[in-house]
């Protein structure tokens, strides 16, 4: 099963206004990534977040990560149509692999 | 530097023939994954290497899959007696060791005709 679930699936917003991704994930974890995807190939690593760490930014992208609840949330600042993507979340779930979500498909509207 | 390649970018195949996919990781990198993404789908783990370690296979959907890296760099993953079902994008990605950050290659599209 999935380790990590995106929400929403699919998220269409004008340009200029916040993007917020959520990722739901079901065992502990070492660590959390974001990824970007455009046009269904290559992945692009965006941010890596340790399970002792709250918030991470890096550019207009602010993760945070709540281990309790067993979720984080990456939001994007100010969007660009070139921001148009689909993000996935990665956990290791404690082992030396990474499980994927299904993803969240981001539309930014000029 | 170089980023991971892979080759061919795309593939079109007759049902029943085996097909190589092949994945050059970025140098020095010492883990290797290969992943499927079905239309519209999130990644699903086929199988990684770790430096000499012995590959974590648990993600190969059947015994028609193989994969091998020669030299701890390039890697082939075989499928044998291809399927339509085996038609996806075939993800490579490299890091400096497991749980880092990966970086992924452009993909090999197969289609199974």
């Amino acid at each position: 099963s999935q380790q990590g679930e995106e929400d929403p699936q699919a998220l269409s917003i004008q340009e200029g206004e916040n993007a917020t991704m959520n990722c739901s994930y079901k065992t502990s974890i070492n660590n959390l990534q974001w990824y970007r995807q455009n046009s269904g190939r290559g992945l692009v690593h965006l941010i890596l977040i340790r399970s002792n760490e709250r918030e991470k930014h890096s550019g207009r992208l602010r993760v945070t990560l709540d281990t309790s609840k067993k979720s984080s949330s990456l939001l994007i600042t100010a969007s660009r149509a070139a921001d148009t993507a689909s993000y996935f979340c990665a956990t290791d779930g404690g082992s030396e692999k990474l499980v994927f979500g299904k993803g969240t498909k981001l539309t930014v509207n000029p | 530097g170089a980023g991971v390649s892979q080759s061919p970018s795309n593939k079109v195949t007759e049902k029943g023939k085996d097909v190589e996919l092949r994945c050059d990781p970025i140098s020095g990198h010492t883990a290797l994954y290969w992943y499927r993404q079905s239309l519209g789908q999130g990644l699903e783990f086929l199988i990684y290497f770790q430096g000499n370690s012995a590959p974590d296979k648990s993600g190969l959907p059947s015994d028609r899959f193989s994969a091998e890296r020669t030299g701890g760099s390039v890697s082939t993953l075989t499928i044998q007696r291809t399927q339509q079902e085996d038609s996806a994008v075939y993800l490579c990605a490299s890091s400096l060791q497991t749980k880092y950050e990966q970086y992924f290659g452009p993909g090999t599209r197969l289609t199974v005709t």
